[in-house]
């Protein structure tokens, strides 16, 4: 399975965006890659998820390089509700999400 | 649309006891997994269910185990409670599987205390 790394911790300023790196340098050409959050108390979320596109929707862009070993979360405009654990995940070929430690996004106001 | 349930939120068992919790998926939605959460492994994946059938299952012991309903409820059971079974249990739904959907829609969770 692909594994992911991701930096522990890091803040951002309310208002602002906040852009969320992730490493997945053993990616498969046909391996997805997701993101969740994990808001405190309550059950993962799901984001967005991509192959090789960039892809948008009305919580975040997700930019993959082109030899799709990293990737970028952009929440456009963090609020204090954004404040959560991020999982960057790839999807191995049997289907299992694997969740790594995350990175624990503060935002601050 | 009434997201995932999870029943109970809350459980406090003694070791060598078992457990039962329950999992309610969205209407509509086939596939239920499992996920174990606690603070020192994080997320581990359990198992999933789909049309009444295992389609998948995660690297834990066969103290833990699982079923789904026709009405695609679905329940997992933990025999022979040991601590190290204190964890956050999530269930999740899906339209069509973790093979096919991409989105998994999480419930609450149930917190698992063993004593």
């Amino acid at each position: 399975d692909a594994k992911t790394t991701q930096p522990p911790s890091m803040d951002c300023a309310e208002g602002r965006a906040a852009n969320l790196p992730c490493n997945h340098s053993t990616i498969s050409g046909n391996e997805y890659v997701y993101w969740y959050r994990q808001i405190h108390s309550q059950g993962p979320q799901y984001i967005i998820h991509g192959l090789k596109n960039n892809e948008t929707n009305e919580m975040a862009s997700l930019i993959i390089t082109e030899d799709r070993k990293s990737s970028t979360l952009i929440l456009p405009h963090a609020t204090l509700r954004d404040t959560a654990v991020y999982y960057c995940i790839v999807r191995s070929n049997d289907y299992k999400l694997s969740f790594g430690a995350g990175t624990t996004v503060t935002v601050r106001a | 649309k009434a997201g995932v349930t999870q029943t109970p939120r809350y459980l406090i068992k003694t070791r060598g006891q078992q457990v039962t919790l329950s999992c309610s998926p969205i209407s509509g939605h086939r596939s239920v997994s499992w996920y174990q959460q606690t603070p020192g492994q994080g997320l581990q994946f359990l198992f999933e269910y789909f049309s009444e059938t295992q389609r998948n299952k995660g690297n834990f012991p066969g103290r833990f185990s699982g079923r789904q309903f026709s009405n695609s409820r679905s329940e997992m059971n933990v025999s022979t409670l040991e601590l190290g079974d204190s964890a956050l249990y999530l269930c999740a739904s899906s339209l069509r599987g973790q093979a096919v959907t991409y989105e998994q829609y999480f419930g609450p969770g149930t917190r698992l205390t063993v004593t």
